[in-house]
C-alpha cells in the first residue's frame, strides 16, 4: 500500500528547531518529487518546499534560508529541518508526493499534481 | 496572501449544481494545468482532479473541472451533504518551481 506517515512535530519555542519526517511506503521517495505543505489554524494550505528526484530543492519565499529539505534514501523517507521558528509557522504539515512526467522527446514537464499525503503532524510554536 | 484566488465560501441545496472559480497569473494557471483537492473536516487534502479535467478514480463524474486562460472552475452538480468540506485549486508555477494553493473554498450543502 501507497502511504506516507509523518512525525516530529511538537511545541518548539520561538527561534528553535524542529525536525520533520515522512515516511513512506509502498514506492520510492528518491524516484519521486515530494513536497512539504503546511496548513496554519483554520487558514488554507500553503506550499513550503520540494525536492526533486534529482535533488534540487526549492522553497516557499517564507521559509527560504529557515527551513531544508532533504531525504534519507536508505530509510526511504522525507525530511523537513526547520530553524529559526516563528509563531507564524504553526501548523499542520504535510507531506506530499507530486506526480509528474517528462517527455524527453519534447523536453515537456507535465504535473499532475499531489497524489499521496500523510496524515499530517502538528508544529505549535510559543513560549 | 495565497497565490491563487477563490471565493472564501459557495453553498447549495441537495441536488443543485454549485461551481467553484478559481484566478491566477502566467505563470501558474496560464502556463500549466489546474489541480483541485478536497478536504474533509479533520482529514488531509486528496487529489479531486488533475490537469484540469481529469479525474483520479474513485471520484464520481457529478464532479467536473474546466480552464480557460489564467482562470478554471471546479463544478459539483446533484450537490450531496457529503460534498460539504474544502476545495482548494492549485497550480504549478514556473517562477517558485512548485505547486501553489487557492486560499480554499468552503462548500456548505444547506
Amino acid at each position: 500500500e501507497v502511504q506516507l506517515v509523518e512525525s516530529g512535530g511538537g511545541l518548539v519555542q520561538p527561534g528553535g528547531s524542529l525536525r520533520l519526517s515522512c515516511a513512506a511506503s509502498g514506492f520510492t521517495v528518491s524516484s519521486n518529487y515530494m513536497s512539504w505543505v503546511r496548513q496554519a489554524p483554520g487558514k488554507g494550505l500553503e506550499w513550503v518546499s520540494i525536492l526533486y528526484s534529482g535533488g534540487f530543492t526549492y522553497y516557499a519565499g517564507s521559509v527560504k534560508g529557515r527551513f531544508t529539505i532533504s531525504r534519507d534514501n536508505s530509510k526511504n523517507t522525507l525530511y523537513l529541518q526547520m530553524n529559526s521558528l516563528r509563531a507564524e509557522d504553526a501548523a499542520v504539515y504535510y507531506c506530499a508526493r507530486d506526480s509528474i512526467n517528462y517527455d524527453f522527446s519534447t523536453e515537456t514537464f507535465y504535473y499532475y499534481g499531489m497524489d499521496v499525503w500523510g496524515q499530517g503532524t502538528t508544529v505549535t510554536v510559543s513560549s | 496572501q495565497s497565490v491563487l484566488t477563490q471565493p472564501p465560501s459557495a453553498s447549495g441545496t441537495p441536488g443543485q449544481r454549485v461551481t467553484i472559480s478559481c484566478s491566477g497569473s502566467s505563470s501558474n494557471i496560464g502556463s500549466n494545468t489546474v489541480n483541485w483537492y478536497q478536504q474533509l473536516p479533520g482529514t488531509a487534502p486528496k487529489l479531486l482532479f488533475y490537469s484540469n479535467d481529469l479525474r483520479p478514480s474513485g471520484v464520481p463524474d457529478r464532479f467536473s473541472g474546466s480552464k480557460s486562460g489564467t482562470s478554471a472552475s471546479l463544478a459539483i452538480s446533484g450537490l450531496q451533504s457529503e460534498d460539504e468540506a474544502d476545495y482548494y485549486c492549485a497550480a504549478w508555477d514556473d517562477s517558485l518551481n512548485g505547486q501553489v494553493f487557492g486560499g480554499g473554498t468552503k462548500l456548505a450543502v444547506l
